[in-house]
C-alpha cells in the first residue's frame, strides 16, 4: 500500500461543473496536508493546506480533511479550463517530518 | 522575492557521464530539499538539509549520488555515473526550518535530466 493514495483520472468534468479530487493516506499521525497543482512541464505549486478536520475556504478551491477516515479531499467550484492540470496530494509524515506526495490526478475542464 | 532558483533547466547526457544540478533556495529558508520527480509520479525526496547538515538522505542512492551544501545556503546534487534509470526531473524545495507543516514547500523550476 502507498503511503498517499490517488485516482490518477484523467478526471474530466464541464467548464463551470465542480471537481472533486480524493485523496488516501496511511500514517495516522499525519497532521498537515497539502494540495499541489502541476502543470505539464511546471513545477508543482503550492494551493491549499489544511490541518484540522472539515473544510477550508480559498476562493474556488476547498480542502476537506476526515483524519478519523485518512482522506482528504480537493474541491474546485466553477471549473474552468485553466484549471487543466495534475493536482497532487501531500501529507506531511510525522516521523521524518518530510513531505510525502500520491501520484497525482490530472483533470481536464472540458470547454 | 526570488523564488527558488535552479540550474541547467534541461540537461541530457550519455550514460556513464556525470551530472551536477545546482539550487539556490528563497532566502532566509534553512531547510532545503532536493526530489525526483519521474514521468506520471508524485515527486520522491532523495535528501533534505537543515542548514549545513543532511537530516535525511535514507532515499539517496549513495553508490552514485551525492550532495552537499556548503554555508548552509545553495546545495549541488551530483550523480556519477548516470545511468538510463536516471532520466527524470530534479526538484529542488525550500522552506522555513520547522514550520513546513504549516506552509508546505516551494519549489524550483527543476532540472531535466535526459540520459542516453
Amino acid at each position: 500500500q502507498k503511503e498517499v493514495e490517488q485516482n490518477s483520472g484523467p478526471l474530466s468534468v464541464p467548464e463551470g461543473a465542480i471537481a472533486s479530487l480524493n485523496c488516501t493516506y496511511s500514517d495516522r499521525g499525519s497532521q498537515s496536508f497539502f494540495w499541489y497543482r502541476q502543470y505539464s512541464g511546471k513545477s508543482p505549486e503550492l494551493i491549499m493546506s489544511i490541518y484540522s478536520n472539515g473544510d477550508k475556504e480559498d476562493g474556488r478551491f476547498t480542502a476537506q480533511l476526515n483524519k478519523a477516515s485518512q482522506y482528504v479531499s480537493l474541491l474546485i467550484r466553477d471549473s474552468q479550463p485553466s484549471d487543466s492540470a495534475t493536482y497532487l496530494c501531500a501529507v506531511n509524515r510525522v516521523y521524518g517530518n518530510k513531505l510525502v506526495f500520491g501520484a497525482g490526478t490530472i483533470l481536464r475542464v472540458k470547454s | 522575492e526570488a523564488g527558488v532558483v535552479q540550474s541547467p533547466r534541461y540537461k541530457i547526457i550519455e550514460k556513464k557521464q556525470p551530472v551536477a544540478f545546482w539550487c539556490n533556495p528563497i532566502s532566509g529558508h534553512n531547510t532545503l530539499y532536493w526530489y525526483r520527480q519521474n514521468l506520471g509520479q508524485g515527486p520522491e525526496l532523495l535528501i533534505r538539509y537543515e542548514n549545513e547538515e543532511a537530516v535525511d538522505d535514507s532515499q539517496l542512492p549513495k553508490d552514485r549520488f551525492s550532495a552537499e551544501r556548503l554555508k548552509g545556503v545553495d546545495s549541488t546534487l551530483k550523480i556519477q555515473p548516470a545511468e538510463l534509470g536516471d532520466s527524470a526531473v530534479y526538484l529542488c524545495a525550500s522552506s522555513l526550518e520547522g514550520r513546513q507543516g504549516h506552509y508546505g514547500y516551494t519549489f524550483g523550476s527543476g532540472t531535466r535530466l535526459t540520459v542516453v
